[in-house]
């Protein structure tokens, strides 16, 4: 079966650190892998997705970059955090357009 | 993408049908609509998935009808365990378009 791991599940960092957001899939091959955020009481903002090795598309413009260097390993990071970058981010995958399974998410907290 | 509009908050009763809308009137052809279900701190989870007319599942009912422009998740005699936030969205292959979530519609099922 498939399994989705996101790591850390907290982090607290203070404005301008960098940041690195981990998620790896198991148990399957070639997933579609997306990175959410969602501020607290919000919807889910997509703000990368990624169909392959090295291929990432950007929902929105921001403070962060995502990449792929494996096929089932996706890495959200930043170079110097901002306080609105905050909320509750979340790593997804799917086959092809199928239903996205979700981590368990991390919450990020910036002071 | 095809923007989606839901109401912000529903409540209900325990053993009550709950209906949630959702307005999708920019719906691609090849567009289906899926609702997902998230709960506080959680990743959301896939609830049903159609195209046109009537699709059952054990948890609910999704009906659309043929112009396609709405859909209605049905919830057959909800519980308190169903209070949480549902999404609805509309997608297409993801070498085009990516699935990605509105605001959603907060239900809160009272005893």
């Amino acid at each position: 079966s498939q399994t989705i791991h996101q790591w850390p599940a907290t982090l607290v960092q203070p404005v301008g650190s960098p940041l690195s957001l981990e998620c790896t899939v198991e148990g399957t091959s070639n997933p579609n892998l997306y990175w959410y955020r969602q501020a607290a009481g919000r919807g889910l903002q997509l703000l990368f997705y990624s169909v392959g090795i090295g291929q990432i598309s950007s929902e929105v413009p921001q403070n962060l970059s995502a990449s792929r260097p494996q096929d089932r390993q996706f890495i959200l990071s930043s170079k110097k955090l901002l306080l609105s970058d905050s909320g509750f981010y979340l790593c997804a995958w799917s086959f092809r357009d199928d239903e996205q399974f979700f981590g368990p998410g991390t919450r990020l907290t910036v002071l | 993408l095809a923007k989606t509009t839901q109401p912000i908050s529903m409540d209900s009763y325990e053993g009550q049908e709950v209906n949630i809308t959702c307005s999708h009137n920019n719906i691609a052809t090849n567009d289906y609509i899926t609702w997902y279900q998230q709960f506080p701190s959680q990743g959301p989870r896939f609830i049903i998935q159609g195209y046109k007319t009537k699709v059952t599942n054990e948890v609910a009912s999704l009906f659309i009808p043929a112009d396609r422009k709405s859909s209605t998740l049905s919830l057959p005699r909800v519980s308190l365990s169903d209070t949480a936030v549902y999404y609805c969205l509309v997608g297409g292959p993801t070498g085009r378009r990516a699935l990605t979530f509105g605001s959603g519609t907060r239900l809160q099922v009272q005893p």
